[in-house]
């Protein structure tokens, strides 16, 4: 079945330090992919997301590109924030009214 | 407005009891899903309902209960509650089959003591 593997986290850094999660999926066809963050005590905001190989998704300083050969979805950003450490979900959907999420990848960001 | 909305967003309540937890979206969708977030963070689906529908069904106990009276609302009961069903439970809603993306709730905290 359809599933998605993320970097095991925390994931500690200093202000300013640039950020990588890994991301790879399973997947039959061509699904969308996503990124999607849960500040603490929130639900999930959507934060990117690409909807064919080699799209790129961006938003507030993270981008993602689908890589179809490699099956992943890393999502990177050049500089992070103490108000970036979150839990970020990577996520794919192929139809089907259902959307299978990653374990979630814990940030934290020290001042 | 709060676009997918959920009530109560903290539930406390004893083994064996029922409860209701309610869910409301306006923004237009068609789609609704309840989730279940355990406390590592994991999500699991457990239903997702399109058009007042039921398309979803993830080997849930029978103790829960959806309900989707129109297209902007879909309520999750819960009978005979346990102490395994202590969870964060998000709403979400989405157009079509979600491929655009969710919006989510802010989430519903059950404690089951």
């Amino acid at each position: 079945g359809d599933s998605v593997t993320q970097m095991e986290g925390p994931v500690t850094l200093s202000e300013e330090a640039f950020l990588t999660i890994n991301c790879t999926y399973t997947a039959t066809g061509y699904p969308s992919l996503f990124w999607y963050v849960q500040y603490p005590g929130e639900g999930l905001q959507l934060l990117l997301k690409a909807t064919k190989a080699d799209d790129k998704g961006s938003n507030k300083g993270f981008e993602a590109t689908y890589r179809k050969e490699t099956t992943s979805f890393h999502l990177e950003k050049g500089s992070v924030q103490v108000s970036d450490s979150a839990v970020y979900f990577c996520a794919l959907s192929a139809g089907g009214f259902k959307t299978i999420f990653g374990a979630g990848t814990r940030l934290f960001v020290k001042a | 407005d709060t676009a997918v909305s959920q009530t109560p967003k903290y539930l406390v309540t004893q083994m064996g009891n029922d409860k209701s937890i309610k869910c409301e979206q306006n923004l237009g969708h068609d789609t609704m899903y309840w989730y279940k977030q355990d406390s590592k963070k994991f999500l699991k689906i457990m239903f997702s309902y399109n058009n007042k529908e039921l398309i979803i069904n993830e080997t849930v106990p029978n103790r829960f209960s959806p309900k989707s009276p129109d297209k902007a609302h879909l309520n999750l009961h819960i009978n005979s509650l346990e102490l395994g069903d202590s969870a964060v439970y998000f709403c979400a809603s989405s157009q079509g089959t979600g491929e655009v993306g969710y919006t989510f709730g802010s989430g519903t905290r059950l404690t089951v003591v």
